[in-house]
């Protein structure tokens, strides 16, 4: 299967809503970087966590190295906050530290 | 702030065509890495550097070719352009482990 598996694949939410995308990967990582995506194609870093939770305004995102997932909560949604959303992990095989992206949730924020 | 840029920021090549995308960090990163996005997917590495005069294939390296000539610049070279090769370029940086710095991306149209 794939390395790194998001769901769901697309989400529509109303503005004021909470929810969440989750985030597994099948092999033991060092890290997690979640990105969002927006209209003009540019990637936008939210989080980047080697361990644990980290909360930003309106976004809290976990990791958990051991059980392999993480998660980002998003909470009163905004119509900014539409786009796609990429969590990527790292770790440290062939010596690379690359990014091992996984195939993002679309977001849809309602008015 | 990490400061990643890449040039140009869109290109149209003919098929066969020789092509080089080229990327500037500011942040005395030692990695470098060339990611491409395909139309809504998640990104895939390319090729990667961890210092000046060397760079390590990634996962999709086959039709490129890479050259760090100093631990500013890093470019890609696209020797014979292909169509299956339209894609958006990113280009990142990151000083050891941890937190990948993103530029704003390249989109290639390759006809």
């Amino acid at each position: 299967g794939m390395p790194v598996e998001q769901n769901p694949p697309a989400l529509s939410l109303y503005e004021g809503a909470e929810s969440g995308l989750r985030c597994n990967f099948s092999t033991t990582m060092k890290g997690v970087q979640w990105f969002q995506q927006n209209h003009r194609g540019r990637l936008i870093t939210l989080f980047y966590l080697a361990q644990g939770t980290k909360e930003n305004g309106r976004l809290k995102s976990t990791f958990n190295s051991k059980e392999r997932y993480s998660t980002l909560h998003i909470k009163d949604a905004q119509l900014e906050d539409s786009g796609t959303y990429f969590c990527a992990v790292g770790g440290a095989s062939s010596g690379s530290w690359q990014l091992i992206f996984g195939s993002g949730t679309q977001l849809t924020v309602m008015p | 702030e990490a400061a990643v840029t890449q040039s140009p920021r869109s290109k149209v090549a003919v098929t066969g065509g020789k092509v080089t995308l080229s990327c500037h960090q500011t942040n005395n990163h030692d990695y470098m890495y060339w990611y491409r996005q395909d139309t809504g997917h998640g990104l895939r590495l390319i090729h990667y550097s961890y210092v000046a005069d060397s760079t390590e294939k990634g996962d999709i390296p086959d039709g490129y070719k890479a050259s760090r000539p100093s631990q500013e610049n890093f470019s890609l070279i696209l020797e014979l352009a292909s169509l299956s090769q339209t894609a958006v370029y990113f280009c990142a940086s990151r000083l050891d482990r941890g937190e990948q710095y993103f530029g704003p991306g390249t989109r290639l149209t390759v006809l």
